[in-house]
């Protein structure tokens, strides 16, 4: 398994601003996914974030809104720009390990858009 | 129609009882079957996880794959009011940056 952290735990925003949200894990891993989780919703992908390459966002999720980094192997970070209170959802990063399948989720990062 | 269908509870069992968990799914290229446990404000928790059909038992915990069916289970036996979370399926059908597909997860209390 892996541990993973996520920086902040919590926030509450204005509306128009944006947030930067931290992933970091203790070994390094080639797959980094970021999810969102709305209030009494399940896990939705936002997407997929590989070392060395541009992320992949599904549908209906876009760059200019969610950019991802992925500087290195055990680092990610996400921002939520232009935020609206629509954007309020618990974010999510989680790992995927070499050659496995099941994917290790960090705490999530609680965020409230006013 | 969605991909993973669960039905979302909310389930409420008293302390002792058997737990039944399960979710159906439409896409047959589903191969690898996972069970997170999510306890509230907190991260989902991976607590088991099957490959193909068959049965896998870790303590109080069984899971099952039926993939004639597209049928998979979660039994909880002799559920604590610690098991009380959301329960989330979740199942993907493999490879490089293989896509899990979430049910909308199950909420369960352990009432003692």
């Amino acid at each position: 398994s892996a541990v993973i952290s996520q920086k902040p735990s919590r926030d509450i925003c204005q509306r128009g601003t944006s947030l930067t949200i931290q992933c970091q894990v203790d070994s390094q891993v080639t797959m980094m996914f970021w999810y969102r989780q709305q209030p009494g919703q399940s896990l939705t992908l936002i997407a997929t974030a590989n070392q060395g390459s541009e992320a992949t966002y599904e549908s209906g999720f876009v760059i200019d809104k969610f950019p991802i980094s992925r500087p290195n192997l055990t680092f990610s970070t996400l921002t939520v720009s232009n935020m609206s209170p629509e954007d309020s959802s618990i974010y999510l990063c989680s790992v995927g390990l070499a050659g496995a399948q099941e994917q290790y989720f960090g705490p999530g990062t609680r965020l409230t858009v006013t | 129609q969605k991909e993973v269908e669960q039905d979302p509870g909310p389930l409420s069992v008293p302390e002792g009882a058997i737990v039944s968990l399960n979710c159906t799914y439409s896409n047959s290229a589903f191969q690898y079957f996972m069970w997170y446990r999510q306890y509230s404000r907190k991260g989902p928790e991976l607590l088991m996880y099957t490959y193909s059909s068959g049965n896998k038992e870790d303590g109080r915990f069984t899971a099952q794959v039926d993939k004639s069916s597209k049928y998979i289970s979660l039994f909880i036996r002799d559920s604590q009011p610690s098991d009380s979370a959301t329960y989330l399926c979740a199942m993907t059908s493999g490879g490089q940056g293989g896509k899990l597909i979430f049910g909308q997860g199950t909420e369960l209390s352990v009432k003692p």
